[in-house]
Formats: C-alpha cells, sequence, structure tokens
C-alpha cells in the first residue's frame, strides 16, 4: 500500500547549524508535499509545501527539495534556534483516487542552545 | 484564520463506552478527517469525509463510526471503546483536494 516513510526519527542539533529531514513516498501518483510542524501540546501546523511541478521552494530559513524521479523530498531549516524545536512530519498526497494524505512517522528536532 | 475546534482537550472513558468526539471547523471546508496520533506511528488516518453527509473509510476505521449531518461538523463515534484506542485524536478540514489540510488541537483519550 502506500506509505511515507520518515527520516531521522530523532535528529539533535546545535543553535546554528542546519538541519535536514528526508522522506521517500511510494504512490508514484502523489504530487503534494506538506510539511507540518507540531510543537509540544499544539496542533500540527504547516509550515511549507511543495508541488510536483516544482524541484525546489524556500520561505526564510525553510526549503523544501523535491526529487520525483527517485521520489524523494526534504527539508532544510538552516540557521536553526531553540524555537525550531518540535516534531516534524512530512505528507504526501495522491492525485486520484480520494487525495488522500499519508503523512510520515515524524522526526523529533532538539535545538541546542 | 481557518478555525478547527475539537470539543474536548482531554477525556477519560470506560471500556464498553460509547464515546463521541466532535469537530467543528468554521470555514465551510468540504473535506474533513479524522486522525489518531501514536508516538513513533505519525498520523493514520481513521474516516475522512468530502461532503455532507458523505464518508469514506480511511486506513484504519475498525472500532470507529462517524458522521456528518453538517458540512461544519464530523463526529468521531467509538462505539464500545477499548483500551488500544487510547491516542491522542486530531480533527482536520480543508477546502478542496488542492489546498493543505488545518488541524484543531487534539483530543486526547484515554480509555480505562
Amino acid at each position: 500500500g502506500e506509505n511515507v516513510e520518515q527520516h531521522p526519527s530523532t535528529l539533535s542539533v546545535q543553535e546554528g547549524d542546519s538541519a535536514v529531514i528526508k522522506c521517500t513516498y511510494s504512490d508514484s501518483a502523489s504530487n503534494y508535499f506538506p510539511w507540518y510542524k507540531q510543537e509540544l501540546g499544539k496542533r500540527p501546523q504547516l509550515i511549507i509545501d511543495i508541488r510536483s511541478n516544482v524541484g525546489e521552494k524556500k520561505d526564510q530559513r525553510i526549503a523544501v527539495t523535491l526529487n520525483k524521479t527517485a521520489k524523494h523530498f526534504s527539508l532544510h531549516i538552516t540557521e536553526t534556534q531553540p524555537e525550531d524545536s518540535a516534531v516534524y512530519f512530512c505528507a504526501a498526497r495522491r492525485n486520484t483516487g480520494g487525495f488522500k494524505t499519508i503523512f510520515g512517522a515524524g522526526t523529533r528536532l532538539f535545538v541546542k542552545a | 484564520d481557518v478555525k478547527v475546534t475539537q470539543s474536548s482537550r482531554y477525556l477519560v472513558k470506560r471500556t464498553g463506552e460509547k464515546v463521541f468526539l466532535e469537530c467543528v471547523q468554521d470555514m465551510d471546508h468540504e473535506n474533513m478527517f479524522w486522525y489518531r496520533q501514536d508516538p513513533g506511528l505519525g498520523l493514520r488516518l481513521i474516516y475522512f469525509s468530502y461532503d455532507v453527509k458523505m464518508k469514506e473509510k480511511g486506513d484504519i476505521p475498525e472500532g470507529y463510526s462517524v458522521s456528518r449531518e453538517k458540512k461544519e461538523r464530523f463526529s468521531l463515534i467509538l462505539e464500545s471503546a477499548s483500551t488500544n484506542q487510547t491516542s491522542m485524536y486530531l480533527c482536520a478540514s480543508r477546502s478542496d483536494p488542492n489546498q493543505p489540510q488545518h488541524f484543531g488541537d487534539g483530543t486526547r483519550l484515554s480509555i480505562l
């Protein structure tokens, strides 16, 4: 069945360093890839998304890249800050058959001050 | 700003009880979703609805049912609660399949 694999499950970085989270999807019909950030005790919130007709998208310190051929997409956070500490979820939404969104298992990011 | 409201943040029920989790959105969104969130498993889709009176099974519908009598409200029902249904439940909505989902704050449900 469709699935999204996300790595690593836990990531610890020093403040100011970069963080990279990688996801792989299985359904070639997927064409929309959102990333959500969930702070402790709060709701998941969309931080950036990318569609399959684009290879890269950037918004200030965060960027997402997409390799459709390899079915990989990644989140890059530069100049990390303690407030970036959270759980990050990648997701892939298919373009047909119900437009279901499949989520990765999440990455817990710790940014040490 | 989209507002997705879940009726309870915390809920404690007993095994065998019928449990209702309510979700309301104020943006006239067509699509609504119920997920459960468990450590290491991410968000798993229980049921979703594309419009009023419509419902579709997600990946883990067993033990659950849903109701969407009005566009703004999507209810998740645990027919006979069991301890393995202890979890965080998240409701989400979106205007159409080309838009991102917006989540509620979640209901942490404990079944004793």
